[in-house]
């Protein structure tokens, strides 16, 4: 069946860094888009972009420009997100999802919570 | 970016009732809307694509509806599984948006 594991939840300290993973099984991983949306506690869902996983072309959503990396290990099947220098309003679970064709989410994965606090 | 406005925020309603969460478009999304649910450390969801299209394995007494700007999703004859998170999303164009969601409690 297919799935969409995340890793685990993160703690970090302002200023580092957090790399996030998400292997997709149950399907040919480079047929379709990998998305990633951030829900920070107690908000709705804010989508961050998404990562063409044939080509490994990403693309950011405005808010998520700089300081955010979209990238693959196709040959593991899976997508990560790196966060760079951390923020506290990065505070938030962030989901992986696949998308079909003019991008619905037909899968997700269950969230990675990350906790930026000193 | 296409502003999505969903209502009501929360919702409490029994077993066998019949329940309705609203969706607007900021501007016209033709029918590129989609629904999910949510359920306590659970994966999100997709129950309905396209405004009114059913994902498989969504169960017949939901139900979606509505193209341009208003949409809604209807449950009928609620189930005790059916609680949890109801959200809306514009595939129209990029950002992809949300609503805020609806939180369903089930009496």
């Amino acid at each position: 069946q297919i799935q969409l594991v995340q890793s685990g939840p993160e703690l970090k300290k302002p200023g580092e860094s957090v790399k996030i993973s998400c292997k997709a099984s149950g399907y040919t991983f480079t047929d379709y888009a990998m998305h990633w949306v951030k829900q920070a506690p107690g908000k709705g869902l804010k989508w961050m972009g998404w990562i063409n996983t044939y080509t490994g072309k990403p693309t950011y959503a405005d808010d998520f420009k700089g300081r955010f990396v979209f990238s693959l290990e196709a040959s593991a099947s899976t997508a990560n997100l790196q966060i760079s220098n951390l923020k506290n309003e990065d505070t938030a679970t962030y989901f992986c999802a696949r998308s079909v064709g003019r991008y619905y989410f037909d899968y997700w994965g269950q969230g990675v919570m990350v906790t930026v606090s000193s | 970016d296409v502003q999505m406005t969903q209502s009501p925020s929360y919702l409490a309603a029994s077993p066998g009732e019949s329940v309705s969460i609203s969706c607007k478009a900021s501007k016209s999304i033709s029918n590129y809307l989609a629904w999910y649910q949510q359920k306590p450390g659970e994966a999100y969801k997709l129950l309905i694509y396209s405004g009114s299209t059913l994902q498989s394995g969504t169960p017949s007494r939901f139900s979606g509806s509505g193209s341009g700007t208003d949409f809604t999703l209807t449950i009928r004859s609620l189930e005790p599984e059916d609680f949890g998170l109801y959200y809306c999303q514009q595939y129209y164009e990029k950002p992809l948006t949300f609503g805020s969601g609806t939180k369903l409690e089930i009496k």
